[in-house]
């Protein structure tokens, strides 16, 4: 059972407009949200977290939105530069209890110059 | 800040021999990483959980004496594919949570690892 899901599994935009990014979870334990962004043979850059305490955290371009009632959460991405252009893992946890942050499988996101 | 770092970021390797890929965390302490495996359009797979000092709790199908995890500080951890067969090919990735922040795991660049 996949308790993190993305269910697009890419997504192209041209540049500068907004990219979306959406991620639903079925634990109500999760209580802690992350987005990580991803090359081809690299690992993962943390982007953005945001604590269920919050429904928004903004960082430059970046803002990750989270709606507990519906358990979803979403990555806005303005504006959306070429070099965005990766896959987008959203992960969560739950925070005090076990380490493990549990994994979307990603959203590949491709921005048209 | 946070920087994680592989060593070697690529090995080709014979059939039956074993592989050692360091992870480093070069600029904060750690008391736990974790070593995560990523099979071709799939996402990370956990491998492991490395606590500094004690002995690395595996995931369930994963087979603790073919991947041989030791986290001898805060600094370091390492994981060795032991009698590496073709199907341990994959990209091997590590990452690391700082003492101070409790749920980001800062990732390294991963290990590509081709055993022929």
């Amino acid at each position: 059972d996949q308790q993190v899901k993305q269910n697009s599994p890419s997504l192209s935009v041209q540049e500068g407009r907004i990219s979306i990014l959406n991620c639903d979870y079925t634990n109500s334990m999760f209580d802690y949200f992350l987005w990580y962004k991803k090359y081809p043979a690299e690992g993962p850059t943390f982007l953005i977290s945001i604590s269920s305490i919050k429904d928004k955290n903004e960082d430059g371009r970046f803002t990750v939105f989270l709606n507990k009632s519906a358990k979803h959460l979403s990555l806005h991405i303005v504006p959306s530069q070429p070099g965005d252009s990766a896959v987008y893992f959203c992960a969560a946890i739950r925070q005090g209890g076990s380490e493990k942050l549990v994994f979307g499988k990603g959203t590949k996101l491709t921005v048209n110059p | 800040g946070a920087v994680v770092s592989q060593h070697p970021s690529r090995v080709i390797c014979k059939s039956g021999t074993s592989v050692k890929i360091e992870c480093r965390s070069l600029d904060f302490q750690a008391t736990t990483m974790f070593w995560y495996r990523q099979f071709p359009k799939q996402s990370l797979m956990l491998m492991a959980t490395s606590n500094e000092g004690s002995k690395a709790t595996y995931e369930q199908g994963v087979e603790k004496d073919k991947f041989l995890i030791n986290h001898a500080s805060l600094t370091l951890s390492t994981l060795t594919v032991t009698s590496a067969h073709p199907e341990d090919s994959s990209f091997y990735i590590c990452s690391a949570r700082a003492i101070m922040e409790r749920e980001t795991q800062y990732f390294g660049p991963g290990t590509r690892l081709l055993v022929l």
